[in-house]
């Protein structure tokens, strides 16, 4: 399958911003996402940003797309303790067509009180 | 509220056994995915169907088999557990028609083989 390359873990103090960063591989991709896990959970769609923009807020949540370097992040400003999750970023392959989604490894984050 | 439902939260199985994951949706949505989630390896497709009666190959099938009998039901099938499937599985779904592609999950099947 496509590579998605995100690192693993993260900590943060309540209140402070965080940001997750992701590479992705297929510059074909229509649409790149951003989905969180919360414990016991399964995925729930965060935010997404269509890959012909550069950036997208959304309240707390800011997706910057850097597309020559294939690369995504999504930074959360105050963050709560309800955003400790696991976030995963996703491609749609071009090659894959049809709702078939590349997940990255995800990003555990852990906020501190 | 859309719902992914997956039948077994929990599941505790000896190696052998025939295993079965049962996920139903109520989106009317074709596509029907079939994920298993390790720690440090992510989500890793097993098997999609497109449509009733039609499945897909993903990336690790091996050992895997799956039923789309109906369109809101989709059945990962472990023919013979064995401990290397000690894993949680996450079903999801999907329209073709959707403007963003966007996944519907269910909440996982937790599954230890002993």
């Amino acid at each position: 399958g496509e590579d998605v390359e995100q690192s693993l873990f993260l900590s943060v103090r309540e209140g402070d911003s965080s940001v997750i960063n992701c590479t992705y591989t297929d510059s074909s991709s229509t649409y790149l996402y951003w989905y969180k896990q919360e414990p016991g959970a399964g995925l729930q769609l965060l935010t997404y940003i269509f890959s012909n923009m550069d950036m997208k807020q959304d309240q707390r949540l800011t997706v910057l797309l850097n597309k020559k370097d294939k690369h995504l992040s999504l930074r959360i400003a105050d963050t709560q303790t309800g955003d400790s999750a696991i976030y995963f970023c996703a491609e749609s392959p071009g090659s894959y067509g049809n709702n078939r989604l590349a997940f990255g490894k995800g990003n555990q984050v852990v906020v501190i009180p | 509220d859309v719902k992914v439902t997956q039948s077994s939260r929990y599941l505790v199985k000896r190696t052998g056994e025939k295993v079965f994951l049962e996920c139903v949706q109520d989106m009317d949505h074709e596509n029907m995915f079939w994920y298993r989630q390790d720690p440090g390896l992510g989500l890793r497709l097993i098997y999609f169907s497109y449509d009733v009666k039609m499945k897909e190959k993903g990336d690790i099938p091996e050992g895997y088999s799956v039923s789309r009998e109906k369109k809101e039901r989709f059945s990962l099938i472990l023919e013979s557990a064995s401990t290397n499937q000690t894993s949680m599985y996450l079903c999801a779904s999907s329209s073709p028609g959707s403007s963003t592609g966007e996944l519907f999950f269910g909440e996982g099947s937790r599954l230890t083989v002993l």
